[in-house]
């Protein structure tokens, strides 16, 4: 199966700033079939990003992402305080689907 | 729009089985297919499988082969999770996802809490 590796563990970062996410596959992997998703605490999952670079509808502009073969970026142009949340990539490529083990973002 | 609305939250001892139901609307149920990813305490998501709600063909994770079984039922436009043998480490927020062919997952139950203890 593709393992997706996320860094870092946890992002420390303050309303304004800029913070960039990152995902390595074990494999490369076509950006059509790689995504981001933004998890806060207590709900469930909410797609960010699809194609490695489409943002999902109603995902405000500060989110952006890209990459390619088995290097992938979430980047969040100027942290809000509602950013705090999980993040985690995915690819729905080649089955198992997997997911990365998810990033930390903290204000 | 798009709605899956998942069972409520069970309480489960050790060796059980939990079987977890997702109802499905705003779209057609058996064009498409549902799939399960769980959210373990202090854990990143994990693909549990999905199912086609047309053929009923399955794909299961490796890691719980055996132990899993995806069911639907088109009269009810519903998707069942059941897993059995439960362990302490199955404690998890279990999700079913609308799957469709090349794309994410953009539409997600509210997720159904399953606590195994004994």
């Amino acid at each position: 199966e593709i393992v997706l590796t996320q860094s870092p563990g946890t992002l420390s970062l303050s309303p304004g700033e800029r913070g960039t996410l990152s995902c390595r596959a074990s494999q490369s992997i076509r950006p059509t079939y790689v995504a981001w998703y933004q998890q806060n605490p207590g709900q469930a999952p909410r797609l960010l990003i699809f194609g490695a670079s489409s943002r999902a509808s109603g995902v405000p502009d500060r989110f952006s992402g890209g990459g390619s073969g088995t290097d992938f970026t979430l980047t969040i142009s100027r942290l809000e305080p509602e950013d705090l949340a999980m993040y985690y990539c995915h690819q729905y490529e080649v089955s198992p689907w997997t997911f990365g083990q998810g990033t930390k973002v903290e204000i | 729009q798009v709605q899956l609305v998942q069972s409520g939250a069970e309480v489960k001892k050790p060796g059980a089985s939990t079987k977890v139901s997702c109802k499905a609307s705003g779209y057609t149920f058996s064009a498409y297919g549902v799939g399960w990813v769980r959210v373990a305490p202090e854990q990143g998501l994990e693909w549990v499988g999905w199912i086609s709600a047309d053929s009923g063909n399955t794909d299961y994770a490796q890691k719980f082969q055996g132990r899993v079984t995806m069911t639907t039922d088109t009269s009810t436009s519903t998707a069942y999770l059941e897993l059995r043998s439960l362990r302490s480490d199955d404690t998890a927020v279990y999700y079913c996802v609308l799957v469709i062919a090349g794309s994410p997952f953009e539409y997600w139950g509210q997720g159904t809490l399953v606590a195994v203890s004994s």
